[in-house]
């Protein structure tokens, strides 16, 4: 699997937008990007996936560059609640193992 | 529909006991994976099962640890002769097979403390 690059904290004000930067300059064609992420003591929670199209669901949007080279992870309302650990994963969509996780992005939301 | 579950949610042992940590997929999830994470340390993989089989278990040390998924019941993660080292959180995740893709589901977590 692709090697990603993430800053390891990041500030956000509550009720304003959450960019999430990921570089993933190594993906290769059938690699997909997916999101997750860990708040406080819990599980880690899946939150979204893409291969080249942006993507967006009820938890958030995903935009990923033309080359395919980085990602974006919006929150587009962040809240108190969003406040966790987020990783960047690639990995093949049908491959089967394990996840490697990075360090990821310590995301802070402020009041 | 209920998540995956983990059971306990805490476990404590002394050094030298056994540790059984068990975890159920959710309903129609026939994959299942664990994974370790060790205080201030990130998320490490350890092994991943499907019934009755053991897929890859890369992530495993070598000795003292084993884990099965039976046919009928919950996957089990057995850790023998606990040692300090191994007082960590263990999570469980589970997937689906099909179209619908490979992404997995995390349980909450056994904290595992060796006294």
């Amino acid at each position: 699997d692709a090697k990603t690059t993430q800053p390891p904290s990041m500030d956000c004000a509550e009720g304003r937008a959450a960019n999430l930067p990921c570089n993933h300059s190594t993906i290769s064609g059938n690699e997909y990007v997916y999101w997750y992420r860990q708040i406080h003591s819990q599980g880690p929670q899946y939150i979204i996936h893409g291969l080249k199209n942006n993507e967006t669901n009820e938890m958030a949007s995903l935009i990923i560059t033309e080359d395919r080279k980085s990602s974006t992870l919006i929150l587009p309302h962040a809240t108190l609640r969003d406040t966790a650990v987020y990783y960047c994963i690639v990995r093949l969509r049908g491959g089967a193992d394990g996840l490697t996780f990075g360090k990821g992005t310590h995301l802070i939301i402020q009041p | 529909n209920a998540g995956v579950m983990q059971n306990p949610r805490h476990l404590v042992r002394r050094r030298g006991q056994e540790a059984r940590l068990r975890c159920s997929p959710m309903k129609g999830h026939s994959h299942v994976y664990w994974y370790r994470q060790l205080p201030e340390e990130g998320l490490k993989f350890m092994v991943y099962l499907q019934k009755e089989n053991i897929i890859d278990e890369s992530g495993m040390p070598k000795e003292r640890f084993s884990a099965e998924f039976p046919k009928e019941g919950p996957s089990i993660l057995r850790i023998q002769q606990v040692v300090r080292g191994d007082s960590a959180a263990y999570f469980c995740a589970s997937s689906q097979t099909g179209a619908s893709g490979y992404e997995q589901y995390f349980g909450p977590g056994t904290r595992l403390t060796v006294t």
